[in-house]
């Protein structure tokens, strides 16, 4: 299957900092990729769809502000976390939606833990 | 509106099969899925069902869906110690045809 990358795997940060965690489709072109949270021993939550070249589309209750997601190519978004503070810790997970040859499928990276402290 | 249900936790002796249950309520779902967790890492796809049909099986894997009572289940055999992860079901629909609406996850524990 397709691969997707999640740079870093894991970050500490200090509350108020930013941090920008990136999501890479390695062998093939992905228009659009999903950004997901995922709460300890919880389900993922969708929280934006990054469609290439336009604004992403947020999910209610997330802050566009907060999170900000920019997918500036066909293989790279990146979410950034502004302003971190502990509530923010969680496990990001990003997925890449592939249309080669037809199919309609997502490749889900392996994400990415991020620590507010 | 989107609800997919799993139980929590499941116990299997090495050898026996698994079988995890997930139920849903959007009767418009167009795929369902099964992905697999390890611990720390992202989700795996294991295998997926087109909603028009009642079963598939590949390999160990065996999906059957019970469209009427929208009903999943996924049977593992002969499950192995490899198999400890968590297990969402999942589905699309034709009204979010790109959103993927996950299940809590089924925690497998293989016992010896």
């Amino acid at each position: 299957g397709a691969v997707v990358s999640q740079h870093p795997s894991r970050v500490i940060c200090k509350s108020g900092t930013s941090v920008k965690i990136e999501c890479r489709s390695l062998d093939f072109q992905a228009t659009t990729m999903f950004w997901y949270r995922q709460f300890p021993k919880k389900s993922l939550m969708l929280m934006a769809t990054s469609n290439e070249g336009s604004k992403a589309t947020y999910e209610q209750g997330v802050e566009k502000d907060k999170f900000l997601i920019n997918h500036a190519s066909l293989t790279l978004s990146t979410l950034t976390v502004t302003s971190a503070h502990p509530e923010d810790s969680s496990f990001y997970i990003c997925s890449a939606r592939s249309i080669a040859g037809g199919r309609n499928e997502q490749f889900f990276g392996p994400g990415t833990r991020l620590t507010v402290l | 509106g989107e609800d997919v249900e799993q139980s929590l936790f499941l116990s299997v002796r090495e050898g026996d099969s698994s079988v995890i249950n997930c139920t849903y309520t959007d009767s418009s779902s167009t795929y369902l899925y099964w992905y697999k967790q390890e611990p720390g890492a992202g989700l795996q796809l294991l295998t997926y069902i087109f909603s028009n049909m009642d079963m598939k099986q590949d390999q160990r894997l065996t999906v059957l869906l019970n469209k009427k009572d929208k009903h999943l289940s996924l049977r593992i055999a002969d499950t192995q110690t490899g198999d400890s992860a968590i297990y969402f079901c999942a589905e699309t629909t034709y009204s979010s045809a790109s959103k993927i609406i996950f299940g809590s996850g089924t925690r497998l524990s293989i016992r010896p």
